[in-house]
């Protein structure tokens, strides 16, 4: 089946930093890769929508300055979360779309800004 | 637009119990319908979908789900939980057509008591 490699699972970093996720769709061509933030105990909440070769579509109130993401490739997408706060201490999640009829996701990753 | 409420946030239950979420949706076009599972610090694990066909669906782990169409509804059905199920369930909906993103419920948490 499609699997989709997301890293790294934790990330720690100091405040003022930048973080770089990276989302691998391993098995199949992801056209539309999407960005999700999950906070303790609460549903997904969608972040941006990128697709290969163009510019990432950021949901209304998603700074696009400070999430950064890159689709460069079919198989490969990338969040940068730029000059980090403790505030964007959360769970990030990706999903890649490739086939017609649902989405694989990662398996997250937690990042702690200190 | 979609929107997916999950009547429920936890559901108690205890082992060999049968269990039911709830989902029901609200959408003005046609969807897909999914059920995700997500066990703590993972990405989300799809147990079933419905695309077309039979509204009763079989998934991974003894889950099913019935599809009723009158009564917008997607409940998520197990005849006997184990402790291993304790996680969160996400229903998701998504209008049909390839690259539409999925929209989320709010969770609910099965916890199986011994």
């Amino acid at each position: 089946g499609a699997v989709v490699s997301q890293h790294p699972s934790r990330v720690i970093c100091k405040s003022g930093t930048s973080v770089k996720i990276e989302c691998r769709s391993l098995d199949f061509q992801a056209t539309t890769m999407f960005w999700y933030r999950q906070f303790p105990k609460q549903s997904l909440m969608l972040m941006a929508t990128s697709n290969e070769g163009s510019k990432a579509t950021y949901e209304q109130g998603v700074e696009k300055d400070k999430f950064l993401i890159n689709h460069a490739s079919l198989t490969l997408s990338t969040l940068t979360v730029t000059s980090a706060h403790p505030e964007d201490s959360s769970f990030y999640i990706c999903s890649a779309s490739g086939q017609f009829d649902g989405y694989t996701f990662g398996s997250g990753t937690r990042l702690t800004v200190v | 637009a979609q929107s997916v409420t999950q009547l429920d946030s936890q559901v108690p239950v205890f082992e060999e119990a049968p269990v039911e979420l709830r989902c029901n949706y609200s959408s003005s076009v046609s969807v897909y319908l999914f059920w995700y599972v997500q066990y703590p610090n993972q990405g989300l694990q799809l147990l079933l979908k419905y695309l077309s066909g039979s509204t009763l669906v079989k998934g991974i782990n003894g889950f099913e789900a019935e599809f009723n169409k009158s009564q917008t509804s997607f409940h998520l059905r197990k005849p006997s939980v184990h402790i291993s199920d304790t996680a969160e369930y996400f229903c998701a909906v998504r209008p049909t057509g390839a690259g539409n993103m999925l929209t989320f419920g709010g969770g609910t948490r099965l916890m199986v008591k011994p």
